[in-house]
């Protein structure tokens, strides 16, 4: 198993311009997630699901989009970069449900917007 | 809405010694669980250890241990015989029902620990 991956591992950008950030998982789990890591923030939730058709907003949703059309996949959009979505972006996955599942992370993309 | 807080933004120690970090979360839930991850500089999280609230035994991981209060909402975790691998961004995290059928992983601001040869 890959576990939790995602592309590309940096990527600058400029004000205004668009991209996505890939995520995939190959351990059919129901549940992924987008965070961003600030310095002295912590890791902050973008957007969620809770599987295939079904997503929904975390803390920090303005600015991003995500879509999830299969269980292994769950891309974040940026539509219009802007300096403040200069970050680092995890994905990661999890089994569903109330019980103790661990969250696996992907290995993260640093994003800078110029 | 839960809260995690870790109000130690850095810490050091010496190879060998112990550390505590401190964390503490704010829950009207009765059944959550607790979560230290660790990032080393390669950015990858990494999960050190768990502890279910409704256990009172405190979590145990060869060097990593956790002093869960329930009653205090505090969830301190304890590195014994430090390495210098150990030099990371520690994370409190806990993850509770947050409505509609959803439960969320909430973190902390993190501790930048540093283990000194």
């Amino acid at each position: 198993n890959a576990g939790v991956t995602q592309t590309p591992k940096f990527q600058v950008l400029k004000t205004g311009q668009s991209m996505t950030l890939q995520c995939a998982q190959d351990m059919n789990h129901e549940y992924m997630s987008w965070y961003r890591q600030d310095p002295g923030m912590g890791l902050r939730l973008i957007h969620y699901s809770v599987g295939a058709g079904i997503t929904d907003q975390g803390e920090v949703p303005n600015g991003y989009n995500v879509s999830r059309s299969t269980t292994e996949d769950f891309p974040l959009r940026l539509l219009s970069a802007a300096p403040s979505q200069t970050s680092v972006y995890f994905c990661a996955s999890r089994g569903a449900g109330p019980t103790y599942n661990e969250q696996f992370f992907g290995p993260g993309t640093r994003l800078t917007v110029l | 809405a839960q809260t995690v807080t870790q109000s130690q933004p850095e810490m050091s120690v010496q190879e060998a010694e112990t550390v505590t970090l401190s964390c503490t979360y704010d829950t009207s839930e009765n059944n959550y669980y607790l979560f230290w991850y660790k990032q080393p500089p390669s950015r990858q999280m990494i999960l050190v250890i768990r502890q279910e609230a409704y256990k009172q035994q405190n979590a145990t991981e060869n060097r990593f241990s956790v002093n869960f209060q329930k009653a205090a909402k505090s969830f301190s975790l304890k590195i014994s015989d430090s390495q210098l691998g150990d030099t990371a961004m520690y994370f409190c995290a806990q993850k509770a029902y947050s409505g509609a059928g959803s439960y969320q992983l909430t973190f902390g601001k993190g501790t930048k620990l540093s283990v000194i040869p």
